[in-house]
């Protein structure tokens, strides 16, 4: 079965450069959710997409956006990165049902950034 | 937001029952309780969820408190591939993790 596809996998950056990471969910699944895990913590929740609209923010920095395409695609753009950006970046997707809650995530493998 | 309280770590030898414990007291009525797992080095895996009745799947079983105050994932028979660090997240249309149970396996 298809997965959650995250591109690139590793990325190496320098401090104020910008970064842009993308995430292609499952097909047919309409919401998009990105999460940041820097090292020895657990996933912290950025932001989420449901028919290319903002659905949720977290504890996305001002220097990050977000968008989800037609295509159900999403990118992250993250800006002026600094040092402590250096992090795990989950994609998840889901299909959105009517009962809100009962969605189950699905992971990507993540894309490693490390910025210098 | 509703919060979930879990121990930090946990100790398991194969082949043995592991229930992790997870506590959710301020659970509303509509929050879903979900369980998922993350093993080294991979994103986060779905491992089951409820709402107020018990739930059985092929990976886990999910036992939830009459009060729904609190959860139970139940691993029948633990594997050295479970090992892995084990989120209990309430999702009512968004999920937040929190500090998961970091389960260790012995063989």
């Amino acid at each position: 079965a298809a997965g959650v596809i995250q591109s690139p996998r590793h990325l190496i950056k320098e401090k104020r450069e910008t970064a842009t990471l993308k995430c292609y969910p499952i097909p047919r699944h309409d919401t998009v959710y990105w999460y940041q895990q820097g090292p020895g913590q657990d996933p912290q929740f950025l932001i989420s997409f449901y028919e290319k609209m903002q659905s949720d923010k977290g504890s996305i920095p001002d220097r990050f956006s977000a968008q989800q395409f037609s295509d159900y695609h999403s990118e992250l753009n993250m800006s002026s990165l600094e040092l402590g950006d250096s992090a795990l970046y989950f994609c998840a997707s889901s299909l959105a049902l009517e009962t809100g809650g009962r969605e189950t995530q699905y992971f990507g493998p993540g894309t490693r950034l490390l910025v210098l | 937001d509703a919060k979930t309280t879990q121990p930090n770590s946990m100790e398991s030898n194969e082949e043995e029952p592991v229930h992790l414990p997870c506590n959710h007291s301020t659970i509303s009525g509509t929050d879903y309780i979900h369980w998922y797992r993350q093993l080294p080095s991979q994103g986060p895996e779905y491992v089951i969820h409820g709402l107020t009745s018990n739930v059985n799947n092929r990976m886990a079983s999910l036992a939830i408190a009459e009060d729904r105050k609190s959860s139970t994932l139940i691993l029948h028979r633990a594997t050295l591939r479970d090992a892995a660090v084990y989120y209990c997240i309430l999702n009512n249309n968004d999920m937040r993790f929190g500090a998961g149970t970091r389960l260790t396996v012995k063989p």
